[in-house]
């Protein structure tokens, strides 16, 4: 089964802090694609990063971060040094070669205090 | 630079109705995706159209069905309406061209509510 579960349902920080998302997924494919997606209160759900499955090189953009994992799959998100901003839905999806669709986890809300 | 717009933003709509939901993809744009979003999950794929035709389907039923034009937009339907049909529809545009590793463009999404 393909599958992707994002274990934490909310996260509560206080803003300067880091913020590390998990997401755990499971595919019997050797070529697939892993995203995170950000969903703001107003609906849009707005791309963030992508990542191959050839491709384990971990990098940083701006305040965000990732660190993917062949061997555990895994494939957590961290925002550095939070801002009020940063507060919404983050959702991890994962795409199959040949394959159109996006599968979502559930979900973490992350919620950033002034 | 437009990006995804669906129309109506909510409706509301009684069990047994049918309902047509709108998306005007990102300029540019060829692809049209449709997902459902029931309250606190993840969204799940209804159905993708290229060329005016469904180029594939999630796991929903006929009553679901869509339609796409020559200018790209697209339309979502869903006849006989359940109350488990009540959920954020969103609409995602991409680029045929770039595959499956396309990012999809999502617009604000139709908040369908069933009574």
């Amino acid at each position: 089964a393909q599958k992707v579960t994002q274990a934490q349902t909310e996260i509560s920080v206080v803003e300067k802090e880091d913020v590390t998302l998990d997401c755990v997924y499971e595919t019997r494919d050797t070529t697939y694609y892993l995203f995170w997606y950000k969903q703001p209160p107003s609906g849009e759900l707005v791309f963030l990063i992508r990542r191959n499955s050839f491709d384990e090189q971990n990098e940083i953009s701006g305040r965000y971060s990732w660190n993917f994992q062949k061997s555990t799959s895994s494939f957590n998100f961290t925002i550095t040094a939070s801002q009020v901003v940063d507060s919404a839905v983050y959702f991890c999806a994962l795409s199959w070669y040949n394959d159109y669709k996006l599968s979502f986890g559930a979900g973490t809300t992350v919620t950033v205090r002034a | 630079d437009a990006g995804v717009t669906q129309s109506p933003t909510h409706l509301i709509k009684t069990r047994g109705q049918q309902v047509t939901l709108r998306c005007s993809p990102k300029s540019g744009h060829d692809t049209v995706s449709w997902y459902q979003q029931a309250l606190g999950q993840g969204p799940q794929f209804i159905f993708q159209y290229y060329e005016e035709e469904e180029r594939q389907r999630g796991n929903f039923p006929d009553r679901f069905s869509g339609h796409q034009f020559p200018n790209y937009s697209s339309e979502l339907n869903v006849n006989a309406l359940l109350l488990g049909d009540s959920a954020l529809y969103l609409c995602a545009s991409s680029l045929a061209w770039a595959g499956e590793t396309s990012p999809l463009h999502f617009g604000n999404g139709t908040r369908l509510t069933v009574t």
